[in-house]
């Protein structure tokens, strides 16, 4: 059974402090997203991660897939309080089904 | 871009009564939705694999004559709620899998939120 360790589950930091956000596994995956949501809201896709040692930048978000890609982290820089919300790993599932597997997600809060 | 609808957006129902929730792909054909359920600040559990045309796939531990899923067509897939008590209130989330590029990527719904008296 493939499972995403997700760490930490909460944050609460000041604007402008840095962060980062941890998706571990026993497994290996194909590929593994980022996904950020907002209360009442569905998912929004940050980021897919597709090679090992691959890193991303989407402005101050910095995305890594582990060498073995079995891990991944997500860091903020300068965090603001815009960047507040739960912050979701998730990893390909078993092959030709499409389904994801996610992690147990962050839920970040910036302070002004 | 893909968008995936849901409707409604919230519904407070009484209990042993059904509910029915949709998500439509507005923009493109989806042969495969997913239906999550959310609880606060937790991740999203996955309940099952609709495929257009076809039963549903259901996760370990999901009723299937509780949640009741329907895909009779490309761009809709329904789930009802059946005889919901007040555990079944949650955050109900589909999502669709992408027309083309990556097998795993999904487009989410906005969620609908159940509540049952």
């Amino acid at each position: 059974t493939q499972l995403l360790e997700q760490s930490p589950q909460f944050l609460s930091i000041q604007e402008g402090e840095n962060l980062t956000v941890y998706c571990n596994s026993s497994s290996v995956f194909s590929s593994l997203q980022w996904y950020r949501q907002e209360p009442g809201e569905g998912p929004v896709l940050l980021v897919t991660v597709v090679t090992g040692g691959e890193v991303k930048k989407l402005k101050r978000l910095t995305f890594q897939f582990g060498d073995a890609r079995k891990d991944s982290s997500l860091h903020i820089t300068a965090a603001q309080t815009g960047d507040t919300g739960l912050y979701l790993c998730a990893g390909a599932g078993p092959s030709n089904t499409g389904k994801l597997i996610f992690g147990q997600g962050t839920t970040l809060q910036v302070k002004p | 871009g893909a968008v995936v609808s849901q409707h409604p957006s919230w519904v407070i129902c009484k209990s042993g009564t059904s509910v029915k929730i949709e998500c439509r792909s507005l923009d493109f054909q989806a042969t495969t939705m997913f239906w999550y359920r959310q609880f606060p600040k937790q991740s999203l559990m996955l309940m099952a694999t609709s495929n257009e045309g076809s039963k549903a796939t259901y996760e370990q531990g999901v009723e299937k004559d509780k949640f009741l899923i329907n895909h009779a067509s490309l761009t809709l897939s329904t789930l009802t709620v059946t005889s919901a008590h007040p555990e079944d209130s949650s955050f109900y989330i589909c999502s669709a899998r992408a027309p083309s590029g990556r097998m795993e990527t999904q487009y989410f719904g906005p969620g609908t939120r159940l509540l049952v008296l």
